[in-house]
């Protein structure tokens, strides 16, 4: 059971804008910068969304974060069909003394 | 060329043990931590183990923790995850992921991951 809640779902069509929740508590995303990753299946996962919203090399603008308390969130605007992947939250929680993973979201391109 | 392999993975018996290793180049791999991340079929990512960039400090998930053990060989350019006890819970493909900030552990940011290696634990 992760400690970090994600729908497990969410789609768009192409352009939209579409956000996806990551819920967690005071000692992981209170506390501590929220990652997010893109995994394709049979690939390893990317990330996307690191310290400071910073972005790695190569990933457009397009994805952006949010953080507010004890949640955050990952937005896409000008959704395009290759965005259709799962995205995982990630943070490091100070009571665990680890990492937890958001459990999921998969995303649709209409 | 910036990379990592990871290597060993197995069938096991339930009970048994297995060591899987993660060969890493291209990068000071003394200024990074590195970490083990699964995942089991039909399920989500799993945070299990991390160690400091000087190999030093270490942490496991509560899943494996007593049951499998992390090190680094910075002359080999190597990081090992020695599996004991094995369940059939524990069968997943396993990644190994490099921190993305110098000198920090507590990482949940890895810019560089392997491709994996798969652990299946069956009688």
């Amino acid at each position: 059971q992760s400690v970090l809640t994600q729908p497990p779902s969410a789609s768009g069509t192409p352009g939209q804008r579409v956000t996806i929740s990551c819920s967690g508590g005071g000692s992981n995303i209170g506390d501590n910068p929220v990652h997010w990753y893109q995994h394709l299946p049979g690939t390893a996962p990317k990330l996307l969304i690191y310290t400071n919203s910073q972005r790695p090399s190569g990933v457009p603008d397009r994805f952006s974060d949010s953080k507010s308390g004890t949640s955050a969130s990952l937005a896409i605007s000008g959704l395009q069909s290759e965005d259709e992947a799962i995205y995982y939250c990630a943070a490091w929680d100070d009571s665990l003394k680890g990492v937890i993973f958001g459990g999921g979201t998969k995303l649709t391109v209409l | 060329e910036v990379q990592l392999i990871e290597s060993g993975g197995a069938v096991v018996q339930p009970g048994g043990s297995l060591r899987v290793s993660c060969e890493f180049s291209g990068f000071h791999d003394n200024e990074y931590a590195m970490h083990w991340v699964r995942q089991a079929p039909g399920r989500g990512l799993e945070w299990i183990s991390g160690v400091g960039w000087d190999g030093g400090r270490k942490a496991y998930a509560d899943s494996v923790k007593g049951r499998f053990s992390l090190s680094k060989d910075n002359s080999k350019n190597a990081l090992y995850l020695q599996m004991n006890n094995l369940r059939p819970e524990d069968a997943a493909l396993y990644y190994c992921a490099k921190g993305a900030r110098k000198f920090y552990f507590e990482n949940s940011d890895y810019d560089l991951w392997g491709q994996g290696t798969l652990v299946s634990v069956s009688s």
